[in-house]
């Protein structure tokens, strides 16, 4: 069984440039988490999608960054425009339900110059 | 923000040797999660314990969580170079959803031959 998988694996971009990140959940699993791990400390919670409804999105910062999961099954988290400090690694998750195991993908590591 | 913090942030051990890694987390917690990170991987979801266990068993793994204390620790027994790895401790709140994992810091382990 294929297991989560995220493209690109890697990016540089210069700032002020858009960005896209894409992410293929696990079949099945409902439940899609994006979440950005700075250098050195955990990943951190963006957003959860219960299928295609963003249920907790109280960590994404709406003003550059915007997440769709329009068929309940891929996903794609954008950010527009990108900033210095968005340099890090952007990881999804999948799950089968709320409360389930999360399984990670390889994560996009951005480097914005 | 993170809700809990891995002691200690660094481990360096032979092979061979035991590796104990300890969390420690801030709210009341409905389970606490173990995942291992290689360089440059994803997590992989090791185990979970309830709020209502004080002790699990996943092969060589061994897991404490003494909620009094708000802590945990994991137990790597008879370490292999590849168990070289950060690892993180997450927690599921006991209110709210649970699926709202808030992860610690890391313990970065380093097994050498």
């Amino acid at each position: 069984e294929a297991g989560v998988v995220q493209s690109p694996r890697y990016k540089i971009i210069e700032k002020k440039q858009p960005v896209a990140f894409w992410c293929n959940p696990i079949s099945g699993h409902n439940t899609l988490y994006w979440y950005l791990q700075n250098l050195g400390q955990g990943p951190e919670l963006l957003i959860r999608y219960e299928n295609e409804e963003a249920v907790d999105d109280s960590q994404l910062p709406k003003d550059r960054f915007s997440a769709e999961r329009l068929k309940g099954v891929d996903s794609t988290l954008k950010i527009q425009p990108a900033e210095l400090g968005d340099s890090a690694v952007y990881l999804c998750a999948s799950s089968l339900g709320p409360g389930e195991t999360q399984y990670f993908g390889p994560g996009t590591r951005l480097l914005v110059l | 923000s993170q809700q809990g913090e891995e002691d200690p942030q660094a481990l360096s051990i032979q092979e061979g040797e035991n590796a104990t890694m300890n969390c420690s987390y801030k709210t009341s917690i409905n389970n606490l999660q173990w995942y291992r990170q290689n360089s440059g991987r994803g997590l992989v979801h090791l185990i979970l314990i309830r709020s209502n266990e004080r002790e699990k068993h996943s092969g060589r793994l061994r897991v404490t969580l003494d909620t009094s204390k708000k802590s945990s620790s994991l137990l790597i027994t008879a370490s292999r170079a590849a168990d070289t790895a950060s690892y993180f401790c997450a927690t599921s709140p006991s209110t709210g959803t649970a699926s709202k994992l808030t992860f610690g810091t890391g313990t970065r382990l380093q097994v050498t031959l």
